[in-house]
């Protein structure tokens, strides 16, 4: 079974400063990996996906994502940070013919600060 | 385009006491779940419907949760008796899916907020 890891519960990052949020999956397949943000009381929103094709993602918002099989990872970054950015960041993954089974890792609060 | 649907937004009841929750998806969405979301975790699945019939309920507390899809389109999600620990976010969320194929983008409710006490 796929698994997801998301080591840093909590990042503070000061406004305009880079941000990187780590992320790595265990799974013996092929997978489909996704970042979701979401903001106090609302549901999840998709930041982007990898599928195929071009390890780097650009997605909404100005974020990126890197997928790097050999270290079974996908790191979340974004060169420059708003305060508008904080939010619960959520790594997920999908087996590839997998049903659209999301497996979530457990967020990682990111906390943007003047 | 109007997002996925659910109510009530918040529910507090007694253990013990039964609850419901409605969602109704994107229109045209095939594949309705629903996920359950504790406090301080990532949401995890309880139930996949692909049009009314279901796919995947291998997490789902069968002896108190229900979730029906019985026309394809809205689905209602009951939980009989309640207990503590299913004080939780539950959230709805739908997707493109017409077969087992996965990558489609789903797209989440704003979730429905239960607390038992």
């Amino acid at each position: 079974a796929q698994s997801v890891t998301q080591l840093d519960s909590q990042v503070p990052v000061f406004e305009e400063a880079p941000v990187e949020l780590r992320c790595n999956y265990s799974s013996s397949v092929s997978v489909y990996l996704f970042w979701y943000v979401q903001y106090p009381n609302q549901g999840l929103q998709l930041l982007l996906k990898y599928l195929s094709g071009s390890t780097l993602v650009k997605g909404i918002n100005g974020f990126e994502a890197e997928f790097n099989k050999s270290q079974t990872s996908f790191h979340l970054r974004k060169p420059s940070v708003h305060i508008s950015d904080t939010a619960e960041y959520f790594c997920a993954v999908t087996l590839t013919g997998g049903g659209n089974k999301l497996t979530f890792g457990t967020g990682t609060q990111l906390k943007v600060e003047l | 385009e109007a997002g996925v649907a659910q109510s009530p937004r918040y529910k507090i009841i007694e253990k013990r006491q039964s609850v419901a929750f409605w969602c109704n998806p994107i229109s045209g969405h095939a594949t309705l779940y629903w996920y359950q979301q504790i406090l301080g975790q990532g949401p995890k699945l309880l139930i996949q419907f692909q049009n009314n019939g279901v796919v995947d309920d291998s997490q789902l507390p069968k002896d108190r949760f229900s979730a029906e899809r019985l026309k394809g389109v809205d689905s209602t999600l009951k939980i009989q008796p309640a207990k503590l620990e299913d004080s939780a976010v539950y959230l709805c969320a739908s997707s493109w899916t017409v077969k087992a194929s996965s990558g489609n983008t789903i797209y989440f409710g704003e979730g429905s907020w239960l607390t038992v006490v």
